[in-house]
């Protein structure tokens, strides 16, 4: 059973544009929402985190929107630049005790062309 | 976040040797640390939770007696793949929550490509 389900798998998008990644979770316990960013042959670096008792942060270009009640949640990247070219991850965990793990999406490959 | 290190980048061994990775924490004392394993244009699996003093907590399908976890020390964790086969050859990535709290996030070490011939 896959609880965080990521998309679109693979996005293509102009310099300049805007790029958006949809998540959608299941399990309601989560209570930590991070996307990740990965290059080819490194380990994932922290981008953004939200939690649940917010609906929306902004950090520089990048911009998490948590919507509640519909279980989902996206990353948006404004003026997207060909050095994000990478692949972004979206996780949920919950906090507390063993039970902090993270459960990641699918993953999405963005290629942002020059 | 934690400053992790992982070792090595990279290895290559023959098909039934054994391969030992290190994560090291450099800056936070983890009692706890997570190995994840990563196919080619494929999301992170974890494999197994480390805990330090104890023994590890394996994720279901997740062979114990391949991949033997060690957690000596609140900053050392290995990961040391047995008898190694081709179908080991993958990505492997050591994770080291902050805190129990898992709002103060979570950090990566740059994964180790392991590749068995």
């Amino acid at each position: 059973q896959q609880q965080v389900k990521q998309s679109p798998q693979s996005l293509i998008v102009q310099k300049g544009g805007i790029s958006i990644i949809n998540c959608a979770y299941e399990n309601t316990a989560f209570d930590y929402f991070p996307w990740y960013q990965q290059f080819p042959g490194k380990g994932p670096a922290l981008l953004i985190a939200i939690r649940p008792d917010v609906s929306e942060k902004k950090e520089g270009r990048f911009t998490i929107s948590f919507n509640k009640s519909a279980k989902q949640f996206s990353l948006h990247i404004m003026d997207s630049q060909p050095g994000d070219s990478a692949t972004y991850f979206c996780a949920a965990s919950k906090s507390g005790g063993s039970n902090y793990k993270l459960t990641f999406g699918k993953g999405t490959l963005l290629t942002v062309n020059p | 976040g934690a400053v992790v290190s992982q070792h090595p980048s990279w290895v290559i061994c023959k098909s039934g040797t054994s391969v030992k990775i290190e994560c090291r924490s450099l800056d936070f004392q983890a009692t706890t640390m997570f190995w994840y394993r990563q196919f080619p244009k494929q999301s992170l699996m974890l494999m197994a939770t480390s805990n330090e003093g104890s023994k590890a907590t394996y994720e279901q399908g997740v062979e114990k007696d391949k991949f033997l976890i060690n957690h000596a020390s609140l900053t050392l964790s290995t990961l040391t793949v047995t008898s190694a086969h081709p179908e080991d050859s993958s990505f492997y990535i050591c994770s080291i929550p902050r805190t129990a709290v898992a709002y103060y996030g979570y950090t990566f070490g740059s994964g180790t490509r392991l590749t068995v011939v």
